[in-house]
């Protein structure tokens, strides 16, 4: 069956531009996690969104950094006004629930010039 | 705040070789424990997790993985490396009454031939 679909699979724009990051969840996942994996940070937790409860928004790095979720399935990451160190590649992750295994996309590989 | 720490960035094993990868991790309470492997490119792919079961836990392509509450472990093990075992693995661990995963530094495993 379909995994987690990401896209676009690279974006590379120039520092101050906003870009958008698109993930399509496991159909039937109700949990949608957002990581971000850095050369120096390593793997992150960004945001978490379960059903219609509020998400948390706890690995925000900053205020530039915003996800939405529409009708409890696609999700979008928006990044306004890039910097340099927002270059890493993020990841979208699904699962049943909050307590099952989380499923990843391929990821989106974003560089910011 | 819980952690995961990696015992070795890069890990060369010979094919046919045992794997050893060691995971430790800092928590009050056990917490679920997770192995993915990342090939080059690509998202995260379960290998295998642990649930407060069985202590010694089977997950895909031959590896396995035994929690020690004592030692704060939870090493993966594979008792003979194939070419294609090639890539970086991560240990993660998740609170019981949490969401996020929160990811150790990565080992990236070469097989020589």
């Amino acid at each position: 069956g379909a995994g987690v679909s990401q896209s676009p699979s690279n974006k590379v724009t120039e520092k101050g531009k906003d870009v958008e990051l698109r993930c399509d969840p496991i159909s039937g996942h109700t949990a949608l996690y957002w990581y971000r994996q850095s050369l120096g940070q390593g793997l992150e937790f960004l945001i978490y969104f379960q059903g219609n409860s509020a998400p948390d928004k706890s690995g925000l790095p900053s205020d530039r950094f915003s996800a939405e979720r529409t009708g409890g399935s696609v999700s979008t990451l928006t990044i306004q006004r890039t910097q340099q160190e927002d270059s890493a590649v993020y990841l979208c992750a699904s699962s049943l629930g909050q307590n099952q295994p989380q499923h990843f996309g391929d990821g989106t590989r974003l560089s910011i010039l | 705040a819980q952690s995961v720490t990696q015992l070795g960035s890069h890990v060369s094993v010979s094919e046919g070789a045992l794997v050893l990868l060691r995971c430790n991790y800092s928590s009050s309470v056990p917490p679920y424990l997770f192995w993915y492997v990342q090939y080059p490119n690509q998202g995260l792919q379960l290998l295998l997790k642990y649930t407060s079961a069985a202590t010694l836990v089977k997950g895909i392509n031959d590896f396995e993985a035994e929690f020690k509450k004592s030692e704060t472990s939870f090493h993966l093990t594979k008792p003979s490396a194939h070419m294609s075992d090639a890539a970086e693995y991560f240990c993660a661990v998740r609170q019981a009454a949490g969401n996020k995963l929160t990811f150790g530094g990565g080992t990236r495993v070469l097989v020589k031939p």
